[in-house]
């Protein structure tokens, strides 16, 4: 069985940090692009970064270019989110997924929250 | 504001059909495959369509996708309360170096 399962949200300060992991099971991770998207409250799903199989490539919504990095570590079957100098606007749930756009396989979502 | 437009919103009874739209342009949707989420908060976005047409096995054939040009569909047949959820296109923008979804539709079946 097919599992993501999203770690590491909470609240942040304007201006920290925070990251989020994603641990994959159920199926060869290193064979599949890996994608973050978020849904803020009230608003629809956003994409936010993707990271090819080997971490060669990785893209991202222009509004967290510079400041969000995704990374994997294919032998810990594992994918990330490092989230700096976050806004408000931030604030929203994150859900890892598999596929270049998110597919079949979604996580439950991690409620990452950005207020003083 | 998405590069990718939707209606707001749809509604139909129970039995009947109801399409939603995605209007984008030659840098997303013309020249890309566009995937249909399903999506009640809180819960995991539900995978509906995949390369335009293609629906993931388990996905009804009530449920089906088209593209043509700039634009793509979701159709949906035999509604049922259950269908009740936001409904998101999305594809890859070769322009923007970026995946992008559209703004989401609600579906009210009546």
């Amino acid at each position: 069985e097919v599992l993501l399962v999203e770690s590491g949200g909470g609240l942040v300060q304007p201006g920290g940090s925070l990251r989020l992991s994603c641990a994959a099971s159920g199926f060869t991770f290193s064979t599949y692009w890996m994608t973050w998207v978020r849904q803020a409250p009230g608003k629809g799903l956003e994409w936010v970064a993707n990271i090819k199989q080997d971490g060669s490539e990785k893209y991202y919504v222009d509004s967290v270019k510079g400041r969000f990095t995704i990374s994997r570590d294919n032998a810990k079957n594992s994918l990330y989110l490092q989230m700096n100098s976050l806004r408000g606007e931030d604030t929203a749930v994150y859900y890892c997924a598999r596929g270049r756009l998110g597919g079949p396989y979604w996580g439950q979502g991690t409620l990452v929250t950005v207020s003083s | 504001q998405s590069v990718l437009t939707q209606p707001p919103s749809v509604s139909a009874a129970p039995g009947q059909k109801v399409t939603i739209t995605c209007s984008g342009s030659s840098s997303n949707i013309g020249n890309n495959y566009v995937s249909w989420f399903q999506h009640l908060p809180g819960t995991a976005p539900k995978l509906l369509i995949y390369e335009d047409d293609k629906r993931p096995s388990g996905i009804p054939d009530r449920f089906s996708g088209s593209r043509s040009g700039t634009s793509a569909t979701l159709g949906i047949t035999g509604l049922q309360t259950g269908d009740e959820a936001d409904y998101y296109c999305a594809t890859w923008d070769s322009s923007l170096s970026a995946g992008v979804f559209g703004g989401g539709t609600k579906l009210t079946v009546l």
